[in-house]
C-alpha cells in the first residue's frame, strides 16, 4: 500500500512536444503529491505539487492532473525543451500526519528518464 | 547559497571501513530527512529528525547505520563496516515543518558513496 508506481521508465520527445508521465498510488491516506526533477549528479529539485482538493495545477509549462477516484496523477510538460532532459520522480505522502504533529516521509516512484531531442 | 548542503560530495572507501556524511539543512528548517538512492531508482526514506529528536528509522537502516542531529542543526550519517551494497547516493532533505509549505522537502546535492 505504500508503493507509488510510475510509468513510463523512459520517454523520448521531440522539441516542442508534450511529455506525459503517469503515476498511481494505493494508499488513500496520501494527500500530497509532488514531482521532482533530477539532473545527473544532482539532488532532486521540487518542481510542482498538488493536493487532492483540486484536479489540476499549472505552473508555467508544467501541469499536474489528478484523478482521486482512480488514484492516479500525471505530469504534463508542454513545449518540451532539450533543457528539460532529466529524470522525473513522482512522490506521495500524507501531510495530515504532519498537521497532527507527525511527519511526511516521501514515497517515490522509480523515475522516468526524459530525453527531449532538438 | 542558502540551500541544503552535503559533505563530502563523493566518497570512495574500502569494504569494512567506516564513513561519515554531513548534512546542513536550510536555516530554520526543523525537520531533516535522510534518503538513499540507488542507480535507476527513486530515493528511499532512511530516517527523520524533528529538531534533535530522531523520530523514525526505516527498516533499511541496519545496525551499522547511525544518524545524529545534535542541537537540531546539522546532521551526520555514519555507516560502520561498509559493504558493497551500501554503494548509493545518500540524500539529505529539510522542510520547515510548519506554516504554508511546511511539508515541502528540499534536497541537497547528495553524497555519492562507492564501496570497493
Amino acid at each position: 500500500q505504500q508503493q507509488v508506481k510510475q510509468s513510463p521508465q523512459s520517454l523520448i520527445v521531440q522539441k516542442g512536444g508534450i511529455s506525459i508521465i503517469n503515476c498511481a498510488y494505493e494508499n488513500t491516506a496520501f494527500d500530497y503529491f509532488p514531482w521532482y526533477q533530477q539532473f545527473p549528479g544532482k539532488g532532486p529539485a521540487l518542481l510542482i505539487a498538488i493536493r487532492p482538493d483540486v484536479s489540476e495545477k499549472k505552473e508555467g509549462r508544467f501541469t499536474i492532473s489528478f484523478n482521486k477516484s482512480a488514484k492516479q496523477f500525471s505530469l504534463h510538460i508542454m513545449d518540451s525543451q532539450p533543457g528539460d532532459s532529466a529524470t522525473y520522480f513522482c512522490a506521495a505522502t500524507a501531510i495530515l500526519t504532519l498537521l497532527s504533529g507527525g511527519y511526511n516521509k516521501l514515497i517515490f516512484g522509480a523515475g522516468t528518464r526524459l530525453a527531449v531531442h532538438p | 547559497d542558502t540551500g541544503v548542503s552535503q559533505d563530502p560530495r563523493h566518497k570512495i572507501t574500502k569494504r569494512g571501513q567506516n564513513v561519515t556524511f554531513r548534512c546542513d539543512p536550510i536555516s530554520e528548517h526543523n525537520r531533516l530527512y535522510w534518503y538513499r538512492q540507488t542507480l535507476g531508482q527513486g530515493p528511499e526514506f532512511l530516517t527523520y529528525f524533528q529538531n534533535e529528536a530522531q523520530l523514525e528509522k526505516s527498516r533499511l537502516l541496519s545496525d551499522r547505520f547511525s544518524a545524529e542531529r545534535p542541537k537540531g542543526s546539522f546532521s551526520t550519517l555514519e555507516i560502520q563496516r561498509t559493504e558493497q551494497g551500501d554503494s548509493a547516493m545518500y540524500l539529505c532533505a529539510s522542510s520547515p515543518g510548519a506554516g504554508t509549505g511546511g511539508h515541502e522537502q528540499y534536497f541537497g546535492p547528495g553524497t555519492r558513496l562507492t564501496v570497493t
